[in-house]
């Protein structure tokens, strides 16, 4: 089927370590978004990418580094310098031209203690 | 820039209610309008949308009108059930090329029995 998959579901991880999450499409999408949820709140962009071996920063992106090598895959890395990490987020893909709609993946919530 | 102001919430509800709730946004341009649910601890999905003005994006009993005279794009439905119980996101991709979404920050509905 074709989707968006985002792994692992749940991660827990200690303070001071980098942690990076995985998000791989098969629906041959240009576009590749990271969005980060916290409780009760809306979605905020920490990156995003229009094309392989290009991204932006979103509004968020201080203590995240992401990588476009491969067009089905977009990794999240939250590294050490993010001040408080714990939180669920998001991966997304789009056509990228025009004004088509997003499509999610399920999430991955991170815990740090 | 461009943003999506959403009616707090939660809103909640009676089975077989009536349903609305409010979005409005600013842009430049013609946005394309979006409505997504999130069922809890999942990922977004499109409920509907809508590409220019007048337009009326429709699904499983959910309906939104692009109202560009009043920068709107209300949800609607006739009779809500438990199952629609979730949190509700509207959302714009801006236009003129790449379509980065921006998020209200959602409307938790809950319908009782």
């Amino acid at each position: 089927d074709g989707g968006i998959t985002q792994s692992p579901k749940y991660l827990f991880r200690k303070e001071g370590q980098n942690v990076t999450l995985s998000c791989e499409q098969n629906l041959n999408h240009d576009a590749m978004y990271w969005y980060r949820q916290d409780p009760g709140q809306g979605l905020r962009l920490i990156y995003y990418s229009q094309i392989v071996n290009d991204f932006q920063k979103g509004d968020i992106a201080e203590g995240y580094s992401v990588s476009r090598e491969k067009k089905e895959s977009f990794p999240l890395t939250v590294t050490s310098a993010q001040k408080n990490p714990t939180a669920f987020y998001l991966c997304a893909s789009s056509p990228g031209q025009g004004q088509a709609e997003a499509f999610f993946g399920q999430g991955t919530r991170l815990t740090v203690v | 820039g461009d943003s999506v102001t959403q009616m707090e919430g939660p809103v909640t509800l009676s089975e077989e209610a009536f349903l609305t709730i409010n979005c409005t946004y600013t842009a430049t341009g013609y946005p394309s309008l979006f409505w997504y649910v999130q069922y809890p601890g999942e990922g977004l999905q499109l409920l509907l949308k809508a590409t220019k003005a007048d337009d009326k994006g429709s699904n499983k009993g959910f309906e939104a009108t692009y109202r560009k005279e009043t920068t709107s794009f209300h949800l609607e439905k006739g009779s809500v059930q438990v199952s629609d119980s979730a949190v509700y996101f509207c959302a714009l991709s801006a236009s003129g090329g790449y379509n980065k979404l921006i998020f209200g920050a959602g409307t938790r509905l809950a319908v009782h029995p």
